[in-house]
């Protein structure tokens, strides 16, 4: 089945863990992207990849950081959480090399940062 | 960068009724515009696009209308019914997908 995975679906931490999101997709998709999801705001982009090893900075990227190795996975790493991260989190992948088509979105990860 | 403003932010219409969501975008250049919808507890999905080269797409009781000049696109959801009822997202796209705040759409029974 076509689909992008995350793991962790929830996660409850403490402020300064380090922690790890992952996503994957099995579409052989070019583009990956993570949104944040708050009440009020909409979906915000943190990071994109329109390539292996080529990521660039969506609208909300501090406190976050990513990478692209392989072509199905775009981890999201916090390194050092904070209360303001505690956010509902998805990763999306899309076709073509950018994202001028359907983002196919994952389930979502919860992240309670206390 | 982009920035969409959309509204309302709340609507509740009657079954059978139609519903219209409205957004604006700022960046001249943003050339495409999808239209996600969000149930309750699920991931977002798209539902309808336009791109800046048409006017008006339609699919079924979904349909989209753009205005350029303006900059602003709309969301028209005919014969609502209870599975309308969830969270619509509207967004631009210049180099980077810029979404709206969202609108939570009720269909009342």
């Amino acid at each position: 089945e076509a689909q992008v995975t995350q793991n962790p679906r929830y996660l409850i931490t403490v402020t300064g863990k380090k922690l790890t999101v992952t996503c994957s997709q099995n579409m052989n998709h070019e583009y990956m992207s993570w949104y944040r999801q708050d009440p009020g705001l909409g979906l915000r982009q943190i990071y994109y990849s329109m390539n292996v090893e080529v990521t660039d900075k969506g609208d909300v990227p501090e406190g976050y950081k990513v990478s692209r190795k392989e072509k199905r996975n775009f981890p999201l790493i916090l390194e050092s959480p904070s209360p303001n991260q505690t956010s509902l989190y998805f990763c999306a992948s899309s076709p073509r090399r950018d994202s001028y088509n359907e983002q196919f979105f994952g389930p979502g990860t919860r992240l309670t940062v206390l | 960068g982009e920035n969409v403003e959309q509204h309302p932010s709340t609507l509740s219409v009657q079954e059978g009724d139609s519903a219209v969501i409205k957004c604006t975008y700022s960046d001249s250049a943003s050339n495409y515009f999808p239209w996600y919808k969000q149930e309750l507890g699920k991931r977002p999905q798209l539902i309808i696009d336009i791109r800046s080269n048409v006017g008006e797409k339609k699919d079924q009781r979904i349909a989209v209308t753009l205005n350029k000049t303006a900059k602003h696109f709309s969301l028209h959801i005919t014969e609502t019914q209870p599975e309308d009822s969830a969270v619509y997202f509207c967004a631009a796209n210049d180099y980077k997908l810029s979404f709206g705040a969202g609108t939570t759409v009720t269909v009342r029974a």
